[in-house]
């Protein structure tokens, strides 16, 4: 069945290292969200997408953190430089938009910033 | 401000107790509200909302504007619920999660 992919699922580097976490969301799905989950934040939204078009990004540390969409099968989530207070898990979420408004996760990657 | 509020991080039961999750919103509107959970090693997916009137898993939740409430409820707790619920508000297209109540039921 159709499903969120992201890539890498683990992610351990050192702090000044430019991270990118890809996201493939599931085909005909027209918005895209990346969220942040720490033990003290939960869940938080960093940004979204829709029709690969940004229309929120509030969530997200603007001088260190970048996201796109290069085409409607990838979204990317950046970070440069990274440090240790941006360990979380970071996922993908896609949507169709529909009444239902349902968004569909992937599995998280899992970034260590030494 | 729009906020979901979990109290309580942790949960414990036994098998067969009666599981109530608590969720409190702040929401200027008609509130559009989801419970999704994460089971260990899976990933986030939705349980249920509230415009369905669903019962999934033997879960219900009710919205009580009220109270500002959509507690998740289940009169009999299985060793398989143990998991991590989380509680969300739709604010256009966006979800204002809660920080999550993990769930333990023991045999």
């Amino acid at each position: 069945d159709a499903r969120v992919t992201q890539t890498p699922r683990d992610k351990v580097t050192e702090m000044g290292q430019e991270v990118t976490m890809r996201c493939q969301p599931i085909l005909g799905h027209n918005t895209v969200f990346w969220y942040r989950q720490t033990m003290m934040q939960g869940l938080e939204l960093l940004a979204y997408f829709r029709n690969r078009a940004p229309l929120d990004d509030s969530g997200m540390p603007k001088d260190r953190f970048s996201a796109e969409m290069p085409d409607a099968t990838l979204a990317t989530l950046k970070i440069q430089p990274s440090e240790p207070r941006d360990s979380a898990v970071y996922f993908c979420a896609s949507g169709s938009g529909d009444y239902y408004n349902e968004q569909f996760f992937g599995p998280g990657t899992r970034l260590t910033v030494l | 401000a729009q906020r979901v509020t979990q109290p309580e991080k942790l949960l414990s039961v036994f098998k067969g107790a009666p599981v109530e999750l608590k969720c409190n919103y702040s929401y200027s509107g008609s509130p559009e509200l989801f419970w999704y959970v994460q089971y260990s090693r899976q990933r986030l997916q939705l349980l249920l909302r509230h415009i369905s009137r669903e019962s999934i898993k033997g879960f219900t939740a009710d919205l009580n504007k009220g109270e500002t409430s959509f507690h998740l409820k289940k009169p009999f707790a299985q060793e398989e619920d143990s998991a991590m619920y989380y509680c969300a508000l739709m604010n256009t297209d966006k979800l204002i999660f809660g920080t999550g109540t993990r769930l333990q039921v023991f045999p």
